[in-house]
């Protein structure tokens, strides 16, 4: 069965730190990946995805990046965190030619909650 | 700009009702709609996915309805409890674009 890793689960991280967050996905091959961000009391805003290897694309331009070195690996960085940042992270696969058919299900991780202090 | 909305953001019901949570979006062209569950701190899991064409799916105690042309949807919980206590979610695929818009969401209470 197929399973998606996410961590850390919580992080508290100072204005002009680097970010890293890593999320992996167990048991299917060329998965579509995406970052979504929720912050506090609103709804969830995609902030990257890919479909392959070195593909990546973004939905709002920010300070964040995100990398895919590998088929089921996506990383989410930034070099210099802003207060604006915080929120919760969530990091999501599906399967599909392209992304999200229209029976594809959208599978969630399990988070990461991000403060910037 | 595909644009979802939640009503009520929070309701808190005593167990055993059956209850109903509103979904909105303002464009019609959409390829499905798709409820999920959130726990405090935790991912979402999908809970029911509606195609255009379909009217409604069912899972259990959960009833989710789509009427595309007005843009509305609804998750119908039956005999709800305790357990059903989380923030229900809905979020539809747009035709152009393949993406997702999430409403904020609705957080359900249900007390013993």
């Amino acid at each position: 069965s197929q399973t998606i890793h996410q961590w850390p689960a919580t992080l508290v991280q100072p204005v002009g730190s680097p970010l890293s967050l890593e999320c992996t996905v167990e048991g299917t091959s060329n998965p579509n990946l995406y970052w979504y961000r929720q912050a506090a009391g609103r709804g969830l805003q995609l902030l990257f995805y890919s479909v392959g290897i070195g593909q990546i694309s973004s939905e709002v331009p920010q300070n964040l990046s995100a990398s895919r070195p590998q088929d089921r690996q996506f990383i989410l960085s930034s070099k210099k965190l802003l207060l604006s940042d915080s929120g919760f992270y969530l990091c999501a696969w599906s399967v599909g030619t392209d992304i999200l058919a229209t029976n594809e299900k959208l599978f969630f991780g399990s988070g990461t909650q991000l403060s910037v202090l | 700009k595909q644009e979802v909305t939640q009503i009520p953001a929070a309701l808190s019901v005593p167990e055993g009702e059956n209850l109903v949570l509103n979904c909105s979006f303002t464009d019609s062209a959409i390829y499905n709609l798709q409820w999920f569950r959130q726990d405090p701190g935790k991912g979402l899991t999908s809970l029911l996915l509606i195609q255009s064409s379909q009217r409604e799916q069912t899972s259990g105690r959960l009833n989710a309805s789509l009427d595309k042309s007005s843009g509305r949807s609804t998750l119908y919980i039956a005999a709800s409890q305790p357990g059903d206590s989380a923030t229900y979610l809905c979020a539809v695929l747009n035709n152009a674009g393949n993406m997702l818009t999430f409403g904020g969401g609705t957080r359900l209470m249900v007390k013993p």
